[in-house]
């Protein structure tokens, strides 16, 4: 079993739909964080959460919506979705062991999404 | 704002032969750097990291990296490619602030030919 599992790895859904993407981390990690990857993009990230908090949203659009439930678990919330919204997306998580923060992050595999 | 760029989008190499794909940064402050790697249809995995020390940093699967602070390169190297090195190779720069957000550049495909 990988350290960040998510699923479904694979989601087609319609602009209608509402979805959720799941992520789980079993490394003992404090903080989680959801990026988006398109193709001949930069990675993008999206959220952050620390110790369940959201730290940061990246001027995220509101038909994304995050949740944390606990350290553990992080979630994507997805509703009335845009064609141009197409893409992997990454958990990762991480262990913020001091204010410096030089851990390195782990990710996921992924979750591919299409939507019609 | 911290930023890294990878200015080939493609790099190809012979098996056997050495191969570098290149990284620069820019920062303010101490530059914190990172190597991940992709492979077809997977997440990104951790390769290896300068925060601070010698300026070459060994990491994982016989890649390494030279840091090179007058230039602002952190290069990834490897003496001799494979062929199951072929992936795509993400360069990134840990953001200001107490977290370990990282900024990713657009990433290079490595294709080792046989």
């Amino acid at each position: 079993e990988t350290g960040v599992t998510q699923t479904p790895r694979h989601l087609v859904m319609g602009m209608t739909n509402k979805k959720s993407l799941k992520c789980e981390q079993h490394l003992g990690h404090n903080a989680m964080y959801w990026y988006k990857q398109s193709a001949k993009k930069p990675l993008e990230l999206m959220f952050v959460y620390n110790f369940k908090e959201q730290t940061e949203n990246n001027s995220v659009p509101s038909r994304f919506s995050p949740e944390c439930p606990n350290s553990s678990h992080l979630f994507l919330h997805l509703h009335t979705l845009q064609p141009e919204d197409s893409a992997l997306y990454l958990c990762a998580s991480s262990q913020d062991r001091d204010t410096t923060g030089t851990g390195e992050l782990f990710f996921g595999e992924g979750s591919r999404l299409t939507v019609l | 704002a911290q930023s890294v760029a990878q200015p080939e989008d493609q790099v190809n190499v012979a098996e056997g032969n050495p191969l570098t794909v290149k990284c620069t940064y820019s920062v303010s402050g101490n530059p914190y750097l990172f190597w991940y790697v992709q492979y077809p249809n997977r997440g990104l995995q951790f390769l290896l990291k300068y925060i601070t020390g010698d300026n070459l940093v060994k990491g994982s699967y016989g890649f390494e990296a030279e840091f090179n602070k007058s230039q602002t390169s952190f290069h990834l190297k490897k003496p001799s490619a494979l062929v199951s090195d072929s992936a795509l190779y993400f360069c990134a720069v840990k953001d200001g602030g107490a977290t370990n957000k990282l900024i990713f550049g657009t990433g290079t495909l490595l294709a080792v030919q046989p």
